[in-house]
């Protein structure tokens, strides 16, 4: 079975231009995570979706982050204008269920984003 | 707000040595995990463990909610066990995680 997968895996950016990442998540799950990941910090949760409908995106910069989760499968993440305190490593994650207790969420390999 | 704060913040062991990783939370807790994250930054999931003790391999952990602490156990450790570990929480009625910043441990051959 096909692990979640990520891309690109390596972005290299000038501040204030735009950066997309996309993440398809295990088939069959209906929750997707996007998480962002500081050097030397845990991840934090940025947006939290159960099947297309955003169901938690408190902690997303919504002035320059957006998301979408189309279908319910397959989902996007994009920052625009990118500024140098966004290059961190963006990770998603993807869980059967809701993703309350019990309910394992499994990781992509994650994006490193560098804005320069 | 939440806190979740794990110790030793590094940790550096000999193959084959055991260690006792420590995860301290503020809140009371119906969702506590441990992830392993390798050095080329894969996240796994070790153990979902609100409260009592589990097993798995040379890995072991132990919940005490009324206390509000975890513990990971990982014993006769191997080169590949190197990386962070994280705990995270999630409090009633959140599907959120939160992380601590995490314990990465070195082992050296």
């Amino acid at each position: 079975e096909a692990g979640v997968v990520q891309s690109p895996r390596y972005k290299i950016i000038e501040k204030k231009q735009p950066v997309a990442f996309w993440c398809n998540p295990i088939s069959g799950h209906n929750t997707l995570y996007w998480y962002r990941q500081n050097l030397g910090q845990g991840p934090e949760l940025l947006i939290r979706y159960e099947n297309e409908e955003a169901v938690d995106d408190s902690q997303l910069p919504k002035d320059r982050f957006s998301a979408e989760r189309l279908k319910g499968v397959d989902s996007t993440l994009k920052i625009q204008p990118a500024e140098l305190g966004d290059s961190a490593v963006y990770l998603c994650a993807s869980s059967f269920g809701a993703g309350g207790p019990g309910d394992t969420q499994y990781f992509g390999p994650g994006t490193r984003l560098t804005v320069l | 707000g939440i806190q979740v704060e794990q110790s030793p913040p590094d940790l550096i062991l000999q193959e084959g040595a055991n260690s006792t990783l420590r995860c301290n939370f503020s809140d009371s807790v119906n969702n506590l995990q441990w992830f392993h994250q390798n050095p080329w930054g894969q996240l796994i999931n070790l153990f979902y463990i609100p409260s009592g003790t589990k097993q798995n391999g040379r890995l072991s952990a132990t919940t005490v909610a009324t206390e509000r602490y975890s513990l990971l156990y990982i014993s006769s450790s191997q080169t590949t066990d190197s990386g962070v570990y994280f705990c995270a929480r999630g409090g009633a009625g959140s599907y959120q995680l939160t992380f601590g910043k995490g314990t990465k441990l070195s082992v050296i051959p």
